[in-house]
């Protein structure tokens, strides 16, 4: 069965410092992992993708890392800001003969960046 | 070029009514998504659809939920007959393809519904 799982669950952080949020997956055959953003009330909107061959993919302050040998992902977020707070979500693809077209979606982390 | 519009944002429903939740892709986008996402949970897939086309429905509780997306006009997700555990923010997602490959699935603002 397909599964993503998120850690931490919740995270706080002060304004300006940094954070990781990690991603756990068991999709396979594996096509591409995507990092979202949902704001409160908001629809999720794309960070980053990354596919098989690629290991690090950076948006402005959030760089994602990926190892598809050990099915993990992580986010980076450098000097936190307010607005950062928010739910990430790492979302993956299978693909292949037998994959799923369908993304598995994990449960999100809930930043909160306390000023 | 807008995104992708969902209405109504928020419905209220009492138990035993029927809920239309709508959703118009971008522009050019062929392939829409409806997902239910319940409070603290992660998104859930519940259907996919090309216009006049449900290619799958696999995560579409048997009863009481259909969806369509006609040649003209938006995507609607309709739910009959709603109970307290329909309750829950329902995303439409939209692409331009075949979610093969990298086509990325362009998410509207959701519509919450709350039965009461």
């Amino acid at each position: 069965k397909n599964q993503v799982e998120q850690s931490p669950q919740s995270l706080i952080i002060l304004e300006g410092k940094n954070c990781t949020l990690q991603c756990n997956y068991t999709v396979s055959p594996f096509s591409n992992l995507r990092w979202y953003k949902q704001d409160t009330g908001r629809g999720p909107v794309s960070l980053t993708i990354m596919t098989f061959s690629e290991n690090t993919k950076s948006n402005g302050r959030y760089t994602a890392t990926l190892d598809a040998d050990t099915k993990q992902s992580s986010l980076h977020i450098t000097a936190s800001q307010l607005s950062d707070s928010a739910s990430y979500i790492c979302v993956v693809k299978g693909g292949g003969a037998g994959g799923s077209y369908i993304p598995t979606f994990g449960r999100g982390t809930s930043l909160i960046v306390h000023p | 070029n807008a995104g992708v519009m969902q209405n109504p944002r928020h419905l209220v429903r009492r138990r035993g009514q029927e809920a239309r939740l709508r959703c118009s892709p971008m522009k050019g986008h062929s392939h829409v998504y409806w997902y239910r996402q319940l409070p603290e949970e992660g998104l859930k897939f519940m259907v996919y659809l090309q216009k006049e086309n449900i290619i799958d429905e696999s995560g579409m509780p048997k009863e009481r939920f259909s969806a369509e997306f006609p040649k003209e006009g938006p995507s609607i997700l309709r739910i009959q007959q709603v109970v307290r555990g329909d309750s829950a923010a329902y995303f439409c997602a939209s692409s331009p393809k075949l979610a093969g490959g990298s086509y990325e699935q362009y998410f509207g603002p959701g519509t919450r519904l709350t039965v009461t």
